[in-house]
């Protein structure tokens, strides 16, 4: 079965420059996710689309955007890079009436030198 | 807001034999799932298995189940005959008020298997 695809899987940046993640869900899931996760921690819920339009939003910083695109493809744009940005970065989606079931992709790692 | 609490850090298991992993939750909804995640060394987050609140039955998926008891708001997961695959962290996760909502996850509990 498809699974949810993100690119890049890693990506090495330097302070203050800008990062783009992409994040391909699952065909006919209709809301997407994003999370950060920190060395040891859990993951943090930046944002979420539910058909193409932003459905909620937890602590993402200003410096972050997201969107949903009409073929239901996501983008993380990531701005003035901080050092403390460095975490690997889910995506997961689910499909509206299937029980808040999120399937994540294998993330980005992103590391801020 | 939605809370899940996993207060063992780690635990560590035989080869072949049983092991729970615990989990409390908080929630003001009636009708809800809950969910166990595996992420192994790989970092990737892989489904384990779902509860649904109003079933009374406890989800099971071959070596995995759960312990569902929703008066107290405990779920817990039962590995049997563990195998060397099983080490990982493993969360408990619930998702928040609504539909289509964002994951609340437990700090984790990290695994080991001993062979």
């Amino acid at each position: 079965a498809a699974g949810v695809i993100q690119s890049p899987r890693h990506l090495i940046k330097e302070k203050r420059e800008t990062a783009t993640l992409k994040c391909y869900p699952i065909p006919r899931h209709d809301t997407v996710y994003w999370y950060q996760q920190g060395p040891g921690q859990d993951p943090q819920f930046l944002i979420s689309f539910y058909e193409k339009m932003q459905s909620d939003k937890g602590s993402i910083p200003d410096r972050f955007s997201a969107q949903q695109f009409s073929d239901y493809h996501s983008e993380l744009n990531m701005s003035s890079l901080e050092l403390g940005d460095s975490a690997l970065y889910f995506c997961a989606s689910s499909l509206a009436g299937e029980g808040d079931t999120q399937y994540f992709g294998p993330g980005t790692r992103l590391t801020v030198l | 807001a939605q809370t899940v609490t996993q207060s063992q850090p780690e635990m560590s298991v035989q080869e072949a034999e049983t092991v729970t992993l615990s989990c409390t939750y908080d929630t003001s909804e009636s009708d809800y799932y809950l969910f166990w995640y595996k992420q192994p060394p790989s970092r990737q987050m892989i489904l384990v298995i779902r509860q649904e609140a109003y079933k009374q039955q406890n989800a099971t998926e071959n070596r995995f189940s759960v312990n569902f008891q929703k008066a107290a708001k405990s779920f817990s997961l039962k590995i049997s005959d563990s195998q060397l695959g099983d080490a990982a962290m493993y969360f408990c996760a619930s998702p928040n008020t609504g539909a289509n909502s964002k994951l609340t996850f437990g700090k984790g509990i990290t695994l080991s298997v001993r062979p």
